[in-house]
C-alpha cells in the first residue's frame, strides 16, 4: 500500500518568515495530494490540494508543489502569522480507491511573534 | 449545515467494556470513514463505507466493527475495549462526484480505556 513520510515533525519560524513542509509518497499511481490543518482540539481541515496533472498551486499565502518523478510534494506558507500555528498533515490517495487517504505523521508548526 | 458531527465528545471505558461512536453528516455524501489519531502517527484509517449498507476494512480494523444502515450515519463499535484503543477517533465524509475528493472531518471523540 501507500506510504507517506513527512518532515519535519516540528517547525518553529518567526512571524513573517516562510515555512516549508515536505512529504514523500511511495505509490507512483497516487494522483491526489491534499494538505490538512488541525488546530488544537479540532478535526483536520483541508487547506489546499493538488492533483498529479499539476505541478504547483497557490492560494494566497499558501502554495503546494508536486514533483511526480521524485514522488514528493511540499507545502509553502509565506508571511506566516500566529494563527498559522497548528499541526499540518499531508496525504496521498488514488483516484477510484474510495478516496482512501494515507496521511503523513504531521508537522507541528509554531509561529513565534 | 452542521457538516460532520460526532457523539460523544469524550468517553472513559474500562477494559472489556463496549461502546458505539456515532458519526452523522448532512452533506448527502456517499463515502464515510473512521480514523484514529495517535501521537506521532498521523491519522490511520480503521474502516470506511462507499454507500449505505456497505463497509470495508482500512489499515487498522482489528478490534472494531462498523455499520452504515443509513446514508447519513456511520457507527463505529468497540465490542471489548482494550487500553491500546485509547485514541482520538475522527469521522470523515466525502462526495462520490468526480473531482470532489475533499474529506470533511468531524470534531473527534477522545476515548480513554483504563
Amino acid at each position: 500500500g501507500e506510504n507517506v513520510e513527512q518532515h519535519p515533525s516540528t517547525l518553529s519560524v518567526q512571524e513573517g518568515d516562510s515555512a516549508v513542509i515536505k512529504c514523500t509518497y511511495s505509490d507512483s499511481a497516487s494522483n491526489y495530494f491534499p494538505w490538512y490543518k488541525q488546530e488544537l482540539g479540532k478535526g483536520p481541515q483541508l487547506i489546499i490540494d493538488i492533483r498529479s496533472n499539476v505541478g504547483e498551486k497557490k492560494d494566497q499565502r499558501i502554495a503546494v508543489t508536486l514533483n511526480k518523478t521524485a514522488k514528493h510534494f511540499s507545502l509553502h506558507i509565506t508571511e506566516t502569522q500566529p494563527e498559522d500555528s497548528a499541526v499540518y498533515f499531508c496525504a496521498a490517495t488514488l483516484s477510484g480507491s474510495a478516496r482512501q487517504l494515507t496521511f503523513g505523521s504531521g508537522t507541528q508548526l509554531t509561529v513565534l511573534p | 449545515n452542521a457538516g460532520v458531527t460526532q457523539t460523544p465528545k469524550f468517553r472513559v471505558l474500562k477494559t472489556g467494556q463496549s461502546m458505539t461512536l456515532l458519526c452523522a453528516q448532512d452533506m448527502n455524501h456517499e463515502y464515510m470513514y473512521w480514523y484514529r489519531q495517535d501521537p506521532g502517527m498521523g491519522l490511520r484509517l480503521i474502516h470506511y463505507s462507499v454507500g449505505e449498507g456497505t463497509t470495508a476494512k482500512g489499515e487498522v480494523p482489528d478490534g472494531y466493527n462498523v455499520s452504515r444502515l443509513k446514508k447519513q450515519n456511520f457507527l463505529l463499535g468497540l465490542e471489548s475495549a482494550a487500553p491500546s484503543q485509547t485514541s482520538v477517533y475522527f469521522c470523515a465524509s466525502s462526495s462520490q462526484r468526480g473531482g470532489q475528493q475533499t474529506q470533511y472531518f468531524g470534531p473527534g471523540t477522545r476515548l480513554l480505556v483504563l
